[in-house]
């Protein structure tokens, strides 16, 4: 299977600052990532859809302006959670294909936590 | 409606016994694919299993085969001769024609018991 990374594992960080995730897919061009949010307990939540080099595209609901995402290469996605506050903390998972493939590959996650 | 349900919270097997993981789901689309994923405590999410609606044969890998019943909108996954680090959550989900996401059941729990 195809090989994806995220950075960092695990965030803690206090109310009102930026917190930057890294998704890299380290073996295939991944044309479309995906990233996801996951309550304890829950299922995973789909909140953007990112294209390299287009816009992503937000999941009813998600805030664009909060949750800053870029594609800007075959190998690259990042997600910027803008002025985290407490209620931002959760698992944040990204996923990545390439074009032809039907399966979605996944990071690792990220762990959030805001104080 | 739930595009995807998984109707049991939780599942207990012996170790080296099979368990079948259920899964129902919702489409007007006659081409979509069904997917299976592990998701272990440390949270990664790791691909099971793929099956296409066009596929005539139930897709198999290794100790995983997903009972695919089309008619039924039913793609289950069976484990055979579980093993102790198959304890988990399974993911069920689909992806729709002209969509590229993917939608995801509530999950079921595996426990594998010695």
């Amino acid at each position: 299977g195809a090989v994806v990374s995220q950075h960092p594992s695990r965030v803690i960080c206090k109310s009102g600052t930026s917190v930057k995730i890294e998704c890299r897919s380290l073996d295939f061009q991944a044309t479309t990532m995906f990233w996801y949010r996951q309550f304890p307990k829950q299922s995973l939540m789909l909140m953007a859809t990112s294209n390299e080099g287009s816009k992503a595209t937000y999941e009813q609901g998600v805030e664009k302006d909060k949750f800053l995402i870029n594609h800007a290469s075959l190998t690259l996605s990042t997600l910027t959670v803008t002025s985290a506050h407490p209620e931002d903390s959760s698992f944040y998972i990204c996923s990545a294909s390439s074009a032809g493939r039907e399966t979605q590959y996944f990071g690792p996650g990220t762990r959030l936590l805001v104080l | 409606a739930q595009k995807i349900t998984q109707t049991q919270p939780g599942m207990f097997v012996q170790e080296k016994e099979a368990v079948t993981l259920d899964c129902t789901y919702d489409t007007s689309d006659q081409s979509y694919g069904l997917f299976w994923y592990k998701q272990p405590s440390s949270g990664e999410m790791i691909f099971l299993i793929y099956q296409g609606s066009y596929d005539e044969q139930n897709a198999t890998e290794g100790r995983y085969s997903l009972n695919f019943q089309k008619a039924r909108k039913s793609a289950n996954l069976v484990i055979s001769a579980s093993q102790l680090g198959d304890s988990a959550m399974y993911f069920c989900a689909m992806r729709e024609r002209g969509f590229q996401k993917l939608v995801f059941g509530t999950g079921t729990r595996l426990l594998v018991s010695p």
